[in-house]
């Protein structure tokens, strides 16, 4: 049974840029979430995705989108990245309505 | 918006020790999580806490939702090296809020 899986592992980009990291669920669960997780800090919710539609959001601005995919796999974008977006990416799967979330390993991106 | 505070920040304890870390809500929180990150990973779900007062094991760690519903406590009994590591506590539901997390590292 595979657990979340992410990629890539690793990202380096310059400011400006744009990035999109990709997330596969854990088998039979529906719903993905993204968080940002910076150095020595815990993980910050970014938002949450259910049938393809974003449910919730956190305090993220518009420069974060996201899309889920009909297999519920989804995609994180970042746009006109700064360096201060420099963080390790976290997807994480569940079934809708339930409070435990399965991580995956994350993307390490780094914005130079 | 709510807000974990979670101590110790880092605890430096020799292999065998028991180690006791707690978080604290500054609302009430109907479900308390407990996850392990080791370096390079994400974090792994380690006990999931759902009704107040409730104690649950998973090995030699233990972990209790408090009768307020405003905090949660972690215990590790008899450390090994493998323990060392960063240990969050979140909670309440789908959009998860974390603790900034206590340190963890054993001397063996």
């Amino acid at each position: 049974d595979a657990g979340v899986t992410q990629s890539p592992t690793h990202l380096i980009k310059t400011r400006g840029q744009q990035v999109t990291l990709r997330c596969s669920p854990k088998s039979g669960h529906d719903t993905v979430s993204w968080y940002q997780q910076a150095l020595g800090q815990g993980p910050q919710f970014i938002f949450q995705y259910y049938e393809e539609e974003e449910r919730q959001r956190g305090n993220f601005p518009d420069r974060f989108s996201g899309h889920q995919f009909p297999n519920y796999s989804s995609e994180l974008n970042v746009n006109a990245l700064l360096l201060g977006d420099s963080a390790l990416y976290l997807c994480a799967s569940s079934l809708l309505g339930a409070d435990t979330q399965y991580f995956g390993p994350g993307t390490r991106l780094t914005v130079l | 918006g709510q807000q974990l505070n979670q101590s110790p920040q880092s605890m430096f304890i020799q292999e065998g020790e028991d180690v006791s870390m707690n978080c604290t809500s500054s609302s009430i929180f109907n479900t308390w999580l407990w996850y392990k990150q080791e370096p390079g990973e994400g974090p792994v779900l380690l006990i999931a806490l759902y009704k107040a007062g409730e104690l649950t094991s998973n090995g030699r760690l233990t972990a209790q939702f408090g009768i307020t519903r405003k905090d949660s406590f972690l215990n590790i009994s008899a450390s090994i090296p493998s323990d060392v590591g960063i240990y969050f506590c979140a909670g309440p539901g789908n959009k998860l809020v974390f603790g900034a997390g206590t340190i963890l590292r054993v001397k063996s």
